[in-house]
């Protein structure tokens, strides 16, 4: 199985900080990486895939990077609706993983 | 809009099964790719396996190879998954997702989720 290692697993950052989100995978996944914002008391939604595309809607302040086994979630200037847990999820070969996830809170 | 609403929380024994539903609504359903993901307390994101909409043509993870049968009712746009021989390590919330993307464009990103369904196991 591929392993996915998010860093941090914890942040704390202050609105309008710049956040880079690490994602490590344990083999090549090509470019077969998404990400997905989590807030409490809801599902994941989905943000990027295939590495750096976002999906229609998603602000513009987010962007991914990326390929082969490292990759990066950004975010550029961050917002008070963004302190959620961020998840990195790896669909180049069965069983699909996720990273451990990374926990975004207000200092 | 596009809807998964899954059935309510569940209490078992070991040993025992459970069925959970998916109900979809609001797109083709037969164009998109169904996925059951789990999160037990404390733990990340694990994938259980995917299932088609037309053929109901299943791929599990190996995790759960022998204990669980994925199908789908085309007549209520509804998908299953049971899961058998229960152990207190199946406590968590189970997901449904659909394929953000349909069938034959791309696959194995997943939104929408449902909203889960919690599986206690407990003697």
């Amino acid at each position: 199985d591929i392993q996915l290692t998010q860093s941090p697993s914890f942040l704390s950052a202050s609105v309008g900080d710049r956040v880079t989100i690490t994602c490590r995978a344990s083999q090549t996944i090509n470019s077969d990486l998404a990400w997905y914002q989590r807030k409490p008391g809801e599902t994941p939604k989905l943000l990027i895939y295939a590495a750096s595309t976002l999906l229609t809607g998603v602000p513009s302040r987010f962007s991914g990077s990326g390929s082969g086994t490292e990759f990066t979630l950004t975010i550029g200037s961050l917002q008070p609706e963004d302190f959620a847990t961020y998840y990195c999820q790896q669909y180049n070969s069965y069983p699909l993983t996720f990273g451990g996830g990374t926990r975004v809170e207000i200092k | 809009q596009v809807q998964l609403v899954q059935s309510g929380a569940e209490v078992k024994k070991p040993g025992a099964s459970v069925n959970i539903s998916c109900k979809t609504s609001g797109y083709d359903f037969t164009s998109y790719y169904i996925h059951w993901v789990r999160q037990a307390p404390g733990q990340g994101l694990e994938w259980m396996g995917r299932i088609s909409p037309g053929g109901g043509f299943t791929t599990y993870a190996q995790n759960f190879q022998g204990r669980i049968t994925m199908t789908r009712d085309t007549s209520t746009s509804t998908f299953y998954m049971e899961l058998t021989s229960l152990r207190s390590e199946d406590t968590a919330i189970y997901y449904c997702a659909r394929d953000y993307r349909p069938i034959g464009v791309a696959y194995n990103y997943l939104d929408p989720w449902g909203q889960g369904t919690l599986v206690t196991v407990s003697s």
